[in-house]
């Protein structure tokens, strides 16, 4: 089991254009969550999938964002129009059930840089 | 605003000290874990506290869950210079969101 994937790592794009990232869960995890984290921050809940459905979107994620688990498997965030204030470090995590025990297992992140 | 205070922000201490964090809410929380972060990578699991008043202990970091399940406590035992880094605290308040503390930020000096 290699873990949580995400890619890229790093993204820097101007503002106004659109961006999208990808999380690779653990295999067997069927849940999936993304969160945001901002210097000096916690991590902050933005939205969670059980298999491919979204069962609930924090109202941080604006119009703009989307995300989607099309097979249940890996998931997209999509940032369209980036703003200076989508700068931030993008984390996806999975589970195999509630936090519980085993919590979430978090990939590496994707960090945005909107210039 | 977080949910989850977490104090203090910053703790630089000498290596073989011992070190309190502190995370401190007035909601309940199911469950309450602790995370590691290290810069440019994602949290890791440390440990969750489930029952009012539980004491975990992993090796030299020992983390108690307060009675009332609304705060915790990690403490560090003769810190070593792999010891630092973020120290998240996060509480479950359903079964699948966690709600994050800001961090403390933990540097050990050789």
């Amino acid at each position: 089991d290699t873990g949580v994937s995400q890619n890229p790592r790093h993204k820097i794009t101007k503002r106004g254009q659109n961006v999208t990232f990808r999380c690779d869960p653990i295999s067997e995890h069927n849940r999936l969550y993304w969160y945001r984290q901002t210097l000096g921050q916690g991590p902050e809940f933005l939205t969670y999938f059980q298999n491919e459905a979204q069962l609930e979107k924090s109202r941080l994620l604006s119009d703009r964002f989307s995300a989607e688990r099309p097979k249940g498997s890996f998931s997209t965030l999509e940032i369209q129009r980036t703003e200076q204030g989508d700068s931030a470090m993008y984390l996806c995590a999975s589970s195999l059930d509630g936090p519980g025990d085993r919590g979430y297992t978090f990939g590496s992140g994707t960090r945005l840089t909107v210039v | 605003t977080q949910l989850l205070e977490q104090s203090p922000q910053f703790l630089s201490i000498q290596e073989g000290e011992n070190l309190t964090v502190y995370c401190n809410s007035s909601s309940v929380f199911s469950s309450l874990q602790w995370y590691r972060q290290e810069p440019g990578e994602g949290p890791v699991l440390l440990v969750t506290v489930v029952t009012g008043g539980e004491v975990k202990k992993l090796k030299r970091l020992t983390f108690q869950f307060g009675d009332a399940r609304k705060d915790s406590s990690l403490h560090i035992t003769a810190a070593q210079p792999g010891d630092t880094g973020l120290y998240l605290c996060a509480g479950a308040s359903n079964d699948y969101k966690l709600s994050f503390g800001a961090g403390t930020t933990v540097t050990v000096r050789a």
